[in-house]
This record gives structure tokens, sequence and C-alpha cells, in this order.
């Protein structure tokens, strides 16, 4: 089966640059994408296609994809972005698989 | 503006059957493959099952196959999750997702809650 690996936690200041990883066996071979979801809210696409941002979502997000690792950035962190994040990818054998998805405290 | 509204989800006993159900509009439908992720309380996200937009492709997830069946009406603009021997660890908040062309879930439902318990 194929899995993909986040870390639980990000602990990122107001105003600086928050990374979460996302790691997977040839990931970079794979299209990935990011979904915010905050407390009891359901999951918002945030990146697709390793670096797009769909329209609505601010440019302080950013994503790239390559070797094993995909990585969404978010800079110039705000409160609001304050959320669990989740990376997903297409594999042929698992079909949709999502990543153990990261906590993302503004301290 | 697309909305994705999923209906059914409640309490059902170990063993039980629930039907989830998600109207869609905004969008053409017929044109688009759909899915069911869930999220157990405090869990990630699990895919559960995709049906393509013909109903011609469907697949599941391990961890429900034999026991769970995804359709469509396309002339209702629907999607339905019929769930049958249901266990407790089924229990999740259940989302019906629009699925973009190149495999990732551009829209989301709001989710409806699957308790499975005694």
């Amino acid at each position: 089966s194929y899995e993909l690996t986040q870390p639980p936690s990000v602990s990122v200041s107001p105003g600086q640059t928050a990374s979460i990883t996302c790691s997977g066996d040839k990931l970079g071979d794979k299209y990935a994408c990011w979904y915010q979801q905050k407390p009891g809210q359901s999951p918002v696409l945030v990146i697709y296609q390793d670096s797009k941002r769909p329209s609505g979502i601010p440019e302080r997000f950013s994503g790239s994809n390559s070797g094993n690792t995909a990585t969404l950035t978010i800079s110039g962190t705000q409160a609001m972005d304050e959320a669990d994040y989740y990376c997903q990818a297409w594999d042929s054998s698992i079909l949709y698989v999502f990543g153990t998805g990261t906590k993302v405290t503004v301290l | 503006e697309v909305q994705l509204v999923e209906s059914g989800g409640g309490l059902v006993q170990p063993g039980g059957s629930l039907r989830l159900s998600c109207a869609a509009s905004g969008f053409t439908f017929s044109s688009y493959s759909m899915n069911w992720v869930r999220q157990a309380p405090g869990k990630g996200l699990e895919w559960v099952s995709y049906i393509s937009s013909s109903s011609s492709t469907i697949y599941y997830a391990d961890s429900v196959k034999g026991r769970f069946t995804i359709s469509r009406d396309n002339a209702k603009n629907s999607l339905y999750l019929q769930m049958n021997s249901l266990r407790d660890e089924d229990t999740a908040v259940y989302y019906c997702a629009r699925l973009a062309e190149l495999n990732y879930f551009d829209y989301w439902g709001q989710g409806t809650l699957v308790t499975v318990s005694s």
C-alpha cells in the first residue's frame, strides 16, 4: 500500500513562514495537493497539481513537489491560517490517499 | 455556486444499515466523478469510494469493500452511499466530494455524522 507521512504538528509565529512536508515513495512522480481544515468545518482545497492555487486562496500559500517530498509553504502566516492540513495524492494501487495530517499552530 | 449537501446520517447499531445522500447543485453533476470521504472523530481523512460520471466505474477502499455500495442518479443530481453491516469503526463524518480532472477533490459538502454504537 501507499502511505503519505506528515509531521503531527508545526508551530509558527505570526508573520513568519510555515513549511509542512508530506513524504511518500516517489511522490514527486505524482501530483500532490493540499487541503486546509478548520475545526468543525469541511476541508478546503488550497493547492492542487503540486503548486497551483484555486481561485480565492491567498498568495501566501504555495506548494512544491520533488523526489519523495511535497511541501506546503505558508508565507507571512496569519492567525486565520491555524488549522489542520492534509496532503493527498493519487496512486494506482490505493487510489486516493491522504497524508496523516499536520496541525498548524500560530503562536 | 457549487453546493454539495449530505444527509442521512444518524445513530445505528452495529450490524445495521444506513443510506447517505448527497444533493448537488451549481454545476453539471453528470459530468463529474464523485466520491465519499470520511473522518473518524479526532482522526484524519480517509477515502471511501469513487463513482465515475456515468456510473461505469466504481472503486472502494478495502475497509468498506463488500459492505458499502456507491451509486448516483444524474437525473436527480444526487449521490448515494448504502452502508450495510456497519461496525464501530465506521463511526465518522462522511463527506461527499467532487473529483477534479487531475484526481483532487475541489469541492466538499458539509458532512453528515454516522455513529455506530449499541
